[in-house]
């Protein structure tokens, strides 16, 4: 059964200071990842994609994946106010179509 | 027009009561999942489908029936609720394939047992 962790639970930032958030996952077999962000308990919206080891940028957010050491990370530069909410990162295989999610990390982001 | 629609929103019921939720999506997409989400535990799968009369178990499915109707009606049942089932409940749907993960997302069914 995948297991996907996320760490840390919850992180502060400054405005304008760089956010990390990790996820790691126990199937190597995975190939497809994806990063959710979701404001106060309503609907997920996707940031970044990625399928293959390297980076993905969208915008502020840059997704990087090693998928030799089972890891995920996401990157927010120059993180706002309107950025704190919770992040979750999505890994699934694309012939099981079985998507597990990660325990989540609450982001503040002080002004 | 939102393409994922979850009812009731909201639901409050006792210990054995008889809960249904209902999901609809007009995405006319292959995949439904069931999630429930708690402090600190993320989204957790519960049921999803690839299609009508289709059913795959999730990794918390103990306490939970589900049903695919039609391409567009997936159901979550629960026949003797408990407290451990408050919590809220999110409907998605997916195309699969390279898209598995690009999940549509209703707007959650808060279900409260007293």
């Amino acid at each position: 059964q995948q297991k996907v962790q996320q760490s840390p639970e919850s992180l502060t930032v400054s405005e304008g200071a760089m956010a990390s958030l990790n996820c790691t996952f126990s199937d190597g077999t995975s190939n497809n990842f994806r990063w959710y962000r979701q404001h106060s308990a309503k609907g997920l919206e996707v940031l970044v994609s990625i399928f293959s080891d390297g980076e993905k940028e969208e915008g502020r957010f840059t997704a990087h994946l090693n998928r030799a050491n089972l890891h995920v990370s996401l990157h927010i530069r120059e993180p706002q106010p309107s950025d704190s909410a919770v992040y979750l990162c999505a890994v699934s295989t694309s012939n099981t179509n079985k998507v597990v999610f990660g325990t989540g990390t609450r982001l503040q982001v002080l002004p | 027009e939102a393409a994922v629609t979850q009812s009731p929103r909201n639901k409050v019921t006792v210990t054995g009561g008889n809960v249904t939720l209902s999901c609809r999506q007009t995405n006319s997409h292959n995949y439904m999942y069931w999630y429930r989400q708690d402090t600190g535990h993320g989204l957790r799968l519960i049921h999803y489908s690839y299609g009508a009369g289709n059913l795959q178990i999730g990794d918390v499915p103990d306490g939970y029936k589900a049903t695919r109707t039609t391409q567009e009606d997936f159901f979550l049942l629960l026949e003797l609720a408990s407290p451990s089932q408050t919590s809220l409940y999110f409907c998605a749907s997916s195309e699969g394939g390279r898209n598995t993960g690009q999940l549509y997302f209703g707007e959650g069914s808060k279900l409260t047992v007293l």
